[in-house]
């Protein structure tokens, strides 16, 4: 799976929107953008994943650059609960079968009152 | 519908000593994945099973093995253990065929090695 880059740490305020950047420049055809979050003390959650098209529902929005090498998860109003490591993840389907999901260190969102 | 769950919640073992980590996946799901996460890093992948076989597997040693039973549930075992071993071991599963990508993980499993 190809690579991608995030910051390491954001902060936002509650009730704002949030835009956490991912860029993935080797992205391949084949290439889900997949986005997960990871609260304090728990495993993984998925948020939302596209492949070329922005993606919509009602933990977040994704929206994908045209030439796909980057894209922006969208929290549209931060609640105190979002506060997490938010992980952007490409991810192959191998012929609609599942494939490992390389995690790199994503980005840490804080969220002040 | 329970989600993933996972047993032991924590874990501690000596160095050389051997360890055996469950998981039950989702109902519905027949996939299960295992990951490995240090303190700090995100989850490495270690091996993922379907149909009681190992499917994939990452950079781990042969240390590390797993089992998948009839009921699709999982253990992994983990032999000769090192200080390094030390981490959160989640577990994640997931239908296998076009029924979607999403991966479901359960809390995890924390394991510290003295």
């Amino acid at each position: 799976d190809a690579k991608t880059t995030q910051p390491n740490s954001m902060e936002s305020n509650e009730e704002e929107p949030v835009h956490l950047p991912c860029n993935h420049s080797t992205i391949s055809g084949t290439d889900y953008i997949h986005w997960y979050r990871q609260l304090p003390s728990q495993g993984p959650e998925y948020v939302i994943h596209g492949l070329t098209s922005n993606v919509n529902n009602r933990m977040a929005s994704l929206a994908i650059a045209e030439d796909r090498k980057s894209s922006t998860l969208i929290l549209h109003r931060a609640t105190l609960r979002d506060a997490a490591v938010y992980y952007c993840i490409l991810h192959m389907n191998y012929g609609g079968s599942q494939g490992n999901l390389i995690f790199g260190k994503g980005t840490k969102l804080s969220v002040k009152p | 519908d329970a989600g993933v769950t996972q047993s032991p919640t924590h874990l501690i073992k000596t160095r050389g000593q051997q360890v055996t980590l469950r998981c039950s996946p989702k109902s519905g799901h027949d996939t299960v994945s295992w990951y490995q996460q240090a303190l700090g890093q995100g989850p490495q992948f270690i091996f993922q099973y379907y149909e009681e076989e190992e499917r994939q597997r990452g950079n781990f040693p042969d240390r590390f093995s797993g089992h998948q039973f009839p009921n699709y549930s999982s253990e992994l075992n983990v032999n000769a253990l090192l200080l390094g071993d030390s981490a959160l071991y989640l577990c994640a599963s997931s239908p296998l065929l076009g029924q979607g990508m999403t991966q479901y993980f359960g809390p995890g499993t924390r394991l510290l090695v003295l």
